[in-house]
């Protein structure tokens, strides 16, 4: 979907090296969402926040950070990366209240050699 | 608890022959319920959702689901495949409950391919 946005779409790294992920959307939405995929596991869900100032752990958030910068704009942080953090990494959005359709970002790739 | 389970990793029909991919959920409310679908090298792309109101649930692309709550299925079908058809789907549960922090739980995905 055009209107969530993920930069940069692939990116190598070293383990150890510090990797920050971005999104931004142009949706409206109070909701911002990081998921991890690995082959076999679907998608899941490593950190959200329901507005600027509110921000959860998801079910894999060990080794991860995260700033809601604006509305809009939703970072994922890697502080020290490692192999098994190399996944396709999704951003997603959605309105307060209705039915928590979510939107996706295209997705980055990440590997950590 | 909530949980989603997809009964086929894998599934393989030929182009004009139907779908079916199966889903069984587990949910302490009632859920809402959904089918994603992810082409290679792209983002998720919503198919349909549920959300108590009809139980049959038309989505895009000809593909519809069925909420069957005495089963806990939302089985995902279409009756005639195309090639364009041939992606990963992902089954997906929501909490719907008042008060609580709603979230998705994902199936473990579906690999459809369609023979020629």
């Amino acid at each position: 979907d055009a209107d969530v946005t993920q930069t940069p779409r692939n990116r190598i790294t070293k383990t150890g090296k510090r990797i920050m992920l971005e999104c931004s959307q142009t949706k409206g939405h109070d909701r911002m969402y990081w998921y991890r995929q690995d082959p076999g596991l679907g998608l899941r869900l490593i950190y959200y926040s329901f507005d600027v100032k509110d921000i959860n752990k998801g079910e894999i958030s060990d080794g991860y950070s995260v700033s809601r910068q604006a509305q809009a704009k939703f970072s994922l942080s890697l502080e020290s990366a490692i192999p098994n953090q190399t996944a396709l990494y999704f951003c997603a959005t959605s309105a307060t209240g209705g039915t928590d359709t979510q939107y996706f970002g295209p997705g980055t790739r990440l590997t950590v050699l | 608890a909530q949980s989603v389970t997809q009964l086929d990793s894998h599934v393989s029909v030929s182009e004009g022959t139907p779908v079916l991919l199966r889903c069984n959920y587990s949910s302490s409310y009632s859920p809402s319920l959904f089918w994603y679908v992810q082409h290679p090298n792209k983002g998720l792309q919503l198919l349909l959702k549920y959300t108590s109101a009809a139980t049959l649930v038309k989505g895009i692309n000809g593909f519809e689901a069925e909420f069957k709550k005495s089963e806990t299925s939302f089985h995902l079908t279409k009756p005639s495949a195309h090639m364009s058809d041939a992606a990963e789907y992902f089954c997906v549960v929501s909490l719907f409950g008042r008060g609580s922090a709603r979230q998705l739980t994902f199936g473990s995905g579906t690999q459809l391919t369609v023979l020629p």
